[in-house]
């Protein structure tokens, strides 16, 4: 599975909006792009997918470029309730094994 | 219910003791999955299962012991743990298992063993 990288702490005030970029390098044909959220004591939850360009839902944005080496999670206009560790995973969505790992992540923490 | 429970939510136990978390998940979903995570660490796979047969073994010592009844239904038995194995365990599932799909978490069960 292609190895991810991002950083390992951001800091934003309540209302500004967050880009998390995550650089993945090896990133395979048939590598998905996917996010997820994780509070303290509690499992991640899925947050955005996407395999190119761009992808929105209720909650954030997911930028692609064309090389696809990269990724940016977009939030908007945070609150103090998405202080969390925000995870990028790069993998298949059939086969590739089940060698799944979540990383560090990035903890965003938010202020008032 | 729906989504995904896992039982009990705290445990504590000596490492003489034989325990047994229970996960069980109402989305259909094809496959299971165990993590450990310890404090300030990642997220570690352990263990995952796809249509009830164990795919993945991810070099866990033997004193952890999987078992995947039916579909719905996954346990995680323990016995003679140590105190580093102290974490919180998660269940995920999956529509299926491959690692990209989006993968459904319980609440995890906080283990402590003395």
């Amino acid at each position: 599975l292609a190895k991810t990288t991002q950083p390992i702490s951001m800091d934003s005030y309540e209302g500004q909006e967050v880009n998390i970029t995550c650089s993945h390098n090896n990133i395979a044909t048939n590598d998905y792009i996917t996010w997820y959220q994780q509070f303290p004591s509690q499992g991640p939850r899925f947050i955005i997918q996407g395999y190119k360009t761009k992808v929105t839902n209720e909650v954030a944005s997911l930028f692609i470029p064309a090389d696809r080496k990269s990724s940016t999670l977009s939030l908007p206009r945070v609150s103090l309730s998405d202080t969390a560790v925000y995870y990028c995973l790069v993998a298949p969505l059939t086969g590739g094994g089940n060698k799944l790992t979540f990383g560090t992540g990035t903890q965003l923490k938010v202020e008032l | 219910e729906t989504g995904v429970t896992q039982t009990p939510r705290h445990l504590v136990m000596g490492m003489t003791n034989k325990k047994s978390l229970k996960c069980e998940q109402h989305l259909g979903h094809n496959a299971m999955y165990w993590y450990k995570q310890s404090a300030k660490k990642p997220l570690e796979l352990m263990f995952v299962y796809s249509l009830e047969e164990r795919v993945e073994n991810n070099s866990v010592p033997s004193r952890f012991s999987p078992e995947c009844p039916n579909s719905s239904h996954l346990f995680l038995h323990l016995h003679t743990l140590q105190p580093e194995d102290s974490a919180l365990y998660l269940c995920a599932s999956s529509q299926d298992d491959g690692p990209g799909n989006e993968q459904f978490f319980g609440p995890g069960t906080r283990l402590t063993v003395l």
